[in-house]
């Protein structure tokens, strides 16, 4: 099984300012590898596929990079509405990482 | 526009089925895509459960696969979940979704509401 790890857990960003997010693979998933955002009590949403595509209607403040085992999702000015819990799945056999929860600093 | 909707028990007793349907408006399930099921224990992450295409095949989380069964109607415009000989570990919010493209069985680009399902006697 493809294990995907997240750093960091927790990431304390200021409005404005860039995020930036790691999602490691166990083994190479090429550029199979979509991120998510989820806020508290809804269902999470498909924000880039492919590692770097933007899924439809999404931002273009978010940006997804990577092949191979390490991939970034980066917010490049958070706006209030970015602060949320960030997944990565990897599209061999769909395993998910653990998450990122971004806080307000 | 593509909704999804969770229905089902809320609350399974240890060692029997679960069982979920997912009823689709919208779209036409007979149309394409795969269509299937995610879950998130509380306060944890997500795990892919199984998905079917609407032709029938079916594809399912390795780990998962020998209590899971996923099945799909297309007269109802609905597909459904059955996992067998639950656990406390199973309790979770379970989501039904749809793909983003026909490409990829357990991408989901189209979500319910999700429901909390919570084993115990």
């Amino acid at each position: 099984e493809i294990v995907m790890t997240q750093s960091p857990a927790t990431l304390s960003v200021s409005p404005g300012e860039r995020a930036t997010l790691s999602c490691r693979a166990s083994q190479s998933v090429s550029s199979n590898l979509a991120w998510y955002q989820q806020k508290p009590g809804q269902a999470p949403r498909l924000l880039i596929y492919g590692a770097s595509t933007r899924a439809t209607g999404i931002p273009a403040r978010f940006s997804g990079s990577g092949s191979g085992t390490e991939f970034t999702l980066t917010i490049s000015s958070l706006q209030s509405e970015d602060f949320a819990v960030y997944y990565c799945q990897q599209s061999n056999n769909w395993t998910f990482g653990q998450g990122t929860k971004v806080e307000i600093k | 526009q593509v909704q999804l909707q969770e229905s089902g028990p809320g609350l399974v007793k240890p060692s029997e089925t679960l069982s979920l349907t997912c009823a689709v408006s919208g779209y036409s399930i007979s149309s394409g895509y795969y269509w299937g099921w995610i879950r998130q224990p509380p306060g944890k992450g997500l795990e892919w459960i199984g998905s079917i295409y609407h032709g029938g095949s079916t594809y399912y989380n390795p780990s998962l696969k020998s209590r899971v069964t996923i099945s799909i109607d297309t007269s109802k415009n609905q597909f459904s979940l059955k996992l067998s000989s639950v656990t406390a570990a199973d309790t979770a919010v379970y989501y039904c979704g749809r793909s983003y493209s026909g490409s990829y069985p357990g991408m989901f680009g189209y979500w319910g509401q999700g429901t909390l399902i919570t084993v115990s006697s």
